[in-house]
């Protein structure tokens, strides 16, 4: 079965610039999506189609994808943005999500 | 705006049947190109899609499930279903619905989530 590996942790300095990644054979001819979720609540999707972001999700959110890997990156880094952050892709006609990646903003 | 919540019980014994219910409100399940999907989060770890439906009652199925999963809907109510039969300890999670912009091929509204548990 398909897998999809991200870091299981990711820190970051206020301001700085995080950068989240998630591997799978060949994911840059997949489309990847990212999840936030913060403790107690739902995901939000933040990315989709590895580079488009939702209405209403800051542009300092963006993504990209090549080869196996997507990148999940935040510039300016904001504690807010402290949450788990979870990957998505499809294949073969099922959904398959990453481990997920603590973020932490120090 | 969609709005999507489940409801269900609580507390299921093992080897019974899990049955939750998302009723999709501030819109049509029968609407535009979107599917309706289930998906699951043991405490403390990470997302595992369930399955998920289109109006038309179209269903895929996550095969390490399949065999104890079925998703249907009720599109006169909004809603759609889960069942999840032979449930052990293993199957104690946050279950949520969500609905997946289909041109988008991602997630674009959850539910709140319901914790199910599994024990005598």
């Amino acid at each position: 079965s398909y897998e999809l590996t991200q870091p299981p942790s990711v820190s970051v300095s206020p301001g700085q610039t995080a950068s989240i990644t998630c591997s799978g054979d060949k994911l840059g001819d997949k489309y990847t999506c990212w999840y936030q979720q913060k403790p107690g609540q739902s995901p939000v999707l933040v990315m989709y189609q590895d580079s488009k972001r939702p209405s209403g999700i800051p542009e300092r959110f963006s993504g990209s994808s090549s080869g196996n890997t997507a990148t999940l990156t935040i510039s300016g880094t904001q504690a807010m943005d402290e949450a788990d952050y979870y990957c998505q892709a499809w294949d073969s006609g099922t959904v398959v999500f990453g481990g997920g990646t603590k973020l932490t903003v120090l | 705006q969609v709005q999507l919540q489940e409801s269900g019980p609580g507390l299921v014994k093992p080897s019974q049947t899990l049955s939750l219910t998302c009723t999709v409100s501030g819109g049509s399940i029968s609407s535009g190109s979107y599917y309706w999907s289930w998906i699951r989060q043991p405490a403390g770890k990470g997302l595992e899609w369930i399955g998920r439906i289109y109006a038309s009652g179209s269903t895929n199925y996550n095969p390490s499930l399949r065999s104890r999963v079925i998703i249907s809907v009720d599109t006169s109510k909004s809603q759609f279903s889960l069942k999840l039969n032979s449930v052990t300890a293993a199957d104690t999670a946050v279950y949520s619905c969500a609905r997946e912009a289909g041109s988008w091929y991602a997630f674009d509204i959850w539910g709140q989530g319901t914790k199910v548990t599994v024990s005598s």
